[in-house]
């Protein structure tokens, strides 16, 4: 398999503390991007980290990107209780136009 | 706010039966997605379209499963005898790939197959 996978499966932690997420993958990419899941719900877009950057940032999230060791991590700063979700990782694997997801990371943060 | 639409959000079926869902991607889009989730496998790339031609559909039971487009509004996954593993969340997602790269996809709130 070619999927991202996702390190830890899952993560409980108090509201205000920073929260993180790894992602590893095996094959060369163009693109990663992490996602969101609500329960029951469609998955939402968060960021997209091209090869070529090592590091950016949206608001509370900051995405790193390591091409060497073909990983790449999640961090949700300040974390909130609306922040419980399932997070996935998805690559672009070079030379192929579709996303391959990992399994996720369930984020549970507790009030 | 455009959105993906699937239909339909919820399908309870008995085994043998034929289910189609239905798909309805963000205007402008030149890709379709189709993924399947469960608990055990986690999100199954299941085919995917481009300017509405079929660019791989690896990830499907061939002998039972379809996906069409018939018109840039509209995208179909159909099975063809059901069977109880079939059960499943199935996904629709639009997005744009451009010069070989592929933009943030947009998901449907899902279809949720029960084959009984």
């Amino acid at each position: 398999s070619q999927q991202g996978e996702e390190d830890p499966q899952a993560l409980s932690i108090q509201e205000g503390e920073n929260a993180t997420m790894n992602c590893s993958y095996k094959t060369s990419i163009n693109n990663l991007q992490w996602y969101r899941q609500n329960s029951g719900r469609g998955l939402v877009h968060l960021i997209l980290i091209r090869s070529n950057e090592r590091e950016k940032h949206s608001g509370r999230l900051r995405v790193t990107l390591d091409t060497s060791k073909k990983s790449s991590s999640l961090l949700i700063t300040a974390s909130r209780a609306a922040d419980t979700a399932s997070y996935f990782c998805a690559t672009q694997i070079q030379g192929a136009q579709k996303l391959v997801f990992g399994q996720g990371t369930r984020l549970t943060i507790n009030p | 706010d455009a959105r993906v639409t699937q239909t339909p959000r919820h399908k309870v079926t008995e085994m043998g039966q034929e289910v189609t869902m239905r798909c309805q991607p963000i205007l402008g889009h030149n890709t379709v997605f189709w993924y399947r989730q469960t608990m055990m496998q986690g999100l199954e790339l299941l085919a995917y379209f481009r300017n509405r031609a079929p660019l791989d559909d690896s990830g499907m039971p061939k002998d039972r499963f379809s996906a069409e487009m018939p018109d840039a509004t509209l995208a179909t996954l159909k099975i063809q005898p059901s069977e109880p593993r079939d059960s499943a969340v199935y996904f629709c997602a639009s997005g744009l790939v451009l010069q070989g790269n592929t933009g943030e996809l947009f998901f449907g709130e899902g279809s949720r197959l029960t084959v009984l």
